[in-house]
């Protein structure tokens, strides 16, 4: 019974890199959820897919940041031209439904040099 | 928008002490409240919501609707309960989506 993964667990990469991001929900997880946390602060949601709707992007921090969900299953979060604020853990959360509660992944700890 | 606010980032307790860990947030709709706990090493995982009206290892919350508060509290804390807390909101009754979260309280529990 394998949970949300993420990968990788760790990123260090150059400012003005881009990265990429993986999360692989719970098997069955119709929804998918992409939060930030920085340094001492608390979770921010980032974007949103639920089935085949168009996702929820109003998390969004700037146009550098991008995901997509393939086929309902997997997602990938794409960061532009990185910059040193957008050094932070990436979480991602997965659930049957959305009235059902999120469960979460380990992470990614980005970290922007 | 919705605001979720955890007035302490640290809190110490002794083993048997009753602790309350307190969450206000501000929102003019009827939201659904969460609270979520990390454990050292593992990953964020649902305490209990709202909706539920369950106690889970010994914890419950209340929402209180004229104070807009959903503070979580257990009469005889243990030591096992040490872990980082974060409180959330979703801006729809009944739903668990788009959460806004806490920043935290890391509650330590002393022998």
């Amino acid at each position: 019974g394998a949970g949300v993964s993420q990968s990788p667990s760790n990123k260090v990469t150059e400012k003005g890199k881009d990265v990429e991001l993986r999360c692989d929900p719970i098997s069955g997880h119709t929804a998918l959820y992409w939060y930030r946390q920085s340094l001492g602060q608390g979770l921010e949601f980032l974007i949103y897919f639920q089935g085949n709707s168009a996702p929820d992007k109003s998390g969004l921090p700037s146009d550098r940041f991008s995901a997509e969900r393939t086929g309902g299953s997997v997602s990938t979060l794409t960061i532009q031209r990185t910059q040193q604020e957008d050094s932070a853990v990436y979480l991602c959360a997965s659930s049957p439904r959305t009235d059902q509660p999120q469960h979460f992944g380990d992470g990614t700890r980005l970290s922007i040099l | 928008a919705q605001r979720v606010t955890q007035p302490e980032k640290l809190l110490s307790v002794f083993k048997g002490a009753p602790v309350e860990l307190k969450c206000n947030y501000s929102y003019s709709g009827s939201p659904e409240l969460f609270w979520y706990v990390q454990y050292s090493r593992q990953r964020l995982q649902l305490l209990l919501r709202h909706i539920s009206r369950e106690s889970i290892k010994g914890f419950t919350a209340d929402l209180n609707k004229g104070e807009t508060s959903f503070h979580l509290k257990k009469p005889f804390a243990q030591e096992e309960d040490s872990a980082m807390y974060y409180c959330a909101l979703c801006p729809q009754w009944g739903s668990a989506r788009q959460l806004t979260f806490g920043s935290g309280t890391q509650l330590t529990v002393l022998p």
